[in-house]
C-alpha cells in the first residue's frame, strides 16, 4: 500500500458518458498529479494542484477537468468519453509543488469506455 | 524540461545484474535523477534517486557520473519478477513542476 488511495479500481461506461476519477494523496502530501496510461504507452501528464489550486498542465483535454479540495483528496472529470479515452488513470502525490521528494503513485483506475 | 533518453528495451539472465543507462544531457545543479519501475499495469514503484553522488538501498544502486549527464541503476541480481518497464525521470525544477516527463522507459525482460 503506497498510501495512495485510487477510487473505482475499474469503470465501465458507454460512450458519451462522464464518469469521476477519486484520489486521496498520501498523509502530509499537498500536490496531486493526474497521469493518463493507454494501452502499451508512457505515461501522459495531465494536471497537478498543489494546496488546492491548479500548478501544472499538461496534455488535459478540454473534456477533463479536475480540482483538489480542501481535504487534499482529487477528483478528474471525464466527460462526453470517446472509446479512445479507455485507459489507466494514475494519481500520484508529493510534499511540495516541484515534486522533491519524488512522486507516490496510486494503483490506478481502469477505465473502459464502450 | 531536463529530458531523458533511454534504450527501448533490454534483457537480462536471471542472477546477473541489470544495467540500466539513462542520459540527462540538459539536468540543471538542482535537479534529481529519480529512476521508478511499473511492474505490468500497476501503478510506477519509487526505485532510488540521487543528485551527484552514487546511491545505495536495498533495491538498487544508482550511479551518476560526474558530469551528471548520464546515469546508471543496477539491479545486482536480476529475479524474474524484477521484469518491468523503468524509467528514468528529472525532478526539481520550478517552472517545470509537475511535469516530468516519463516517457516511455526501458523495457527490462530477465529470462530464466
Amino acid at each position: 500500500d503506497s498510501g495512495v488511495t485510487q477510487t473505482p479500481k475499474h469503470l465501465i461506461t458507454a460512450t458519451g458518458q462522464r464518469v469521476t476519477l477519486r484520489c486521496s494523496p498520501r498523509s502530509g502530501d499537498l500536490s496531486v498529479y493526474w497521469y493518463q496510461q493507454s494501452l502499451d504507452q508512457g505515461l501522459q501528464f495531465l494536471i497537478q494542484y498543489y494546496n488546492g489550486e491548479e500548478r501544472a498542465k499538461g496534455n488535459i483535454l478540454e473534456r477533463f477537468s479536475a480540482q483538489q479540495f480542501p481535504d487534499l483528496h482529487s477528483e478528474l472529470n471525464l466527460s462526453s468519453l470517446e472509446l479512445g479515452d479507455s485507459a489507466l488513470y494514475f494519481c500520484a502525490s508529493s510534499v511540495g509543488p516541484e515534486g522533491a521528494g519524488g512522486y507516490t503513485f496510486g494503483s490506478g483506475t481502469r477505465l473502459t469506455v464502450v | 524540461d531536463a529530458k531523458t533518453t533511454q534504450p527501448t528495451s533490454m534483457d537480462c539472465a536471471e542472477g546477473r545484474a541489470a544495467n540500466l543507462p539513462c542520459n540527462h544531457s540538459t539536468i540543471s545543479g538542482n535537479e534529481y535523477v529519480y529512476w521508478y519501475r511499473q511492474i505490468h499495469s500497476q501503478g510506477p514503484q519509487y526505485i532510488i534517486h540521487g543528485l551527484k553522488n552514487n546511491e545505495t538501498n536495498e533495491m538498487a544502486s544508482l550511479i551518476i557520473t560526474e558530469d551528471r549527464k548520464s546515469s546508471t541503476l543496477i539491479l545486482p541480481h536480476a529475479t524474474l519478477r524484477d521484469t518491468a518497464v523503468y524509467y528514468c525521470i528529472v525532478i526539481g525544477r520550478k517552472a517545470n513542476a509537475g511535469k516530468s516527463t516519463f516517457g516511455d522507459g526501458t523495457t527490462l525482460t530477465v529470462k530464466p
